[in-house]
């Protein structure tokens, strides 16, 4: 049961138009969330995180809108940047539970 | 801040021999690190939780005999793949929380690429 989903494998974006990547979940007891990047044979990179009781949260370029009733959320980038080309993570955790649960991935391709 | 070391970043070993894993934080305390492995074009699945001072905790259908995780301090948590079979071939990642901060973020790790001939 994926519980955390990232319905699109792959988005292609020109450079300086807004990349929106999506996410949904299933599980309501999910309180926090948040979106790492992730270049091959890296670990992942923080970006971006947003509590349940909050709706949008920003950070320069970066920004996240939570809807809770909709179950979804997603990360706004703009402007996109030639750099920005990466798989892109959606990861979820419930009620202080130290576990998060991953997106299956969205890799974001900047065309300059 | 939040940075978190792994070693070695690649390693390639025999058949049945055991290979380590070291994960640390450079810059903060974590009571807890968490061991991830992902396949090529996969997400990241969680394999275990590494308490300091404690057994880890390990999710469904991960073997614990042979994935060995030991915390023995607020920076180290290590990962031994024993016996190592060219299934066990993967890319191992470990994250940190950073006790500190009181936050749910987790920080990655570089990961290590492991192929078992």
């Amino acid at each position: 049961d994926q519980q955390v989903k990232q319905n699109s494998p792959s988005l292609s974006v020109q450079e300086g138009r807004i990349s929106i990547l999506n996410c949904d979940y299933t599980n309501s007891m999910f309180d926090y969330f948040l979106w790492y990047k992730k270049y091959p044979a890296e670990g992942p990179t923080f970006l971006i995180s947003i509590s349940s009781i909050k709706d949008k949260n920003e950070d320069g370029r970066f920004t996240v809108f939570l809807n809770k009733s909709a179950k979804h959320l997603s990360l706004h980038i703009v402007p996109s940047q030639p750099g920005d080309s990466a798989v892109y993570f959606c990861a979820a955790s419930a009620g202080g539970a130290q576990k998060l649960v991953f997106g299956q991935g969205t890799r974001l391709t900047i065309n300059p | 801040g939040a940075v978190v070391s792994q070693h070695p970043s690649w390693v390639i070993c025999k058949s049945g021999t055991s290979v380590k894993i070291e994960c640390r934080s450079l810059d903060f305390q974590a009571t807890t690190m968490f061991w991830y492995r992902q396949f090529p074009k996969q997400s990241l699945m969680l394999m275990a939780t590494s308490n300091e001072g404690s057994k880890a905790t390990y999710e469904q259908g991960v073997e614990k005999d042979k994935f060995l995780i030991n915390h023995a301090s607020l920076t180290l948590s290590t990962l031994t793949v024993t016996s190592a079979h060219p299934e066990d071939s993967s890319f191992y990642i470990c994250s940190a929380r950073d006790a500190g901060r009181g936050q749910e973020t987790q920080y990655f790790g570089p990961g290590t690429r492991l192929l078992v001939l």
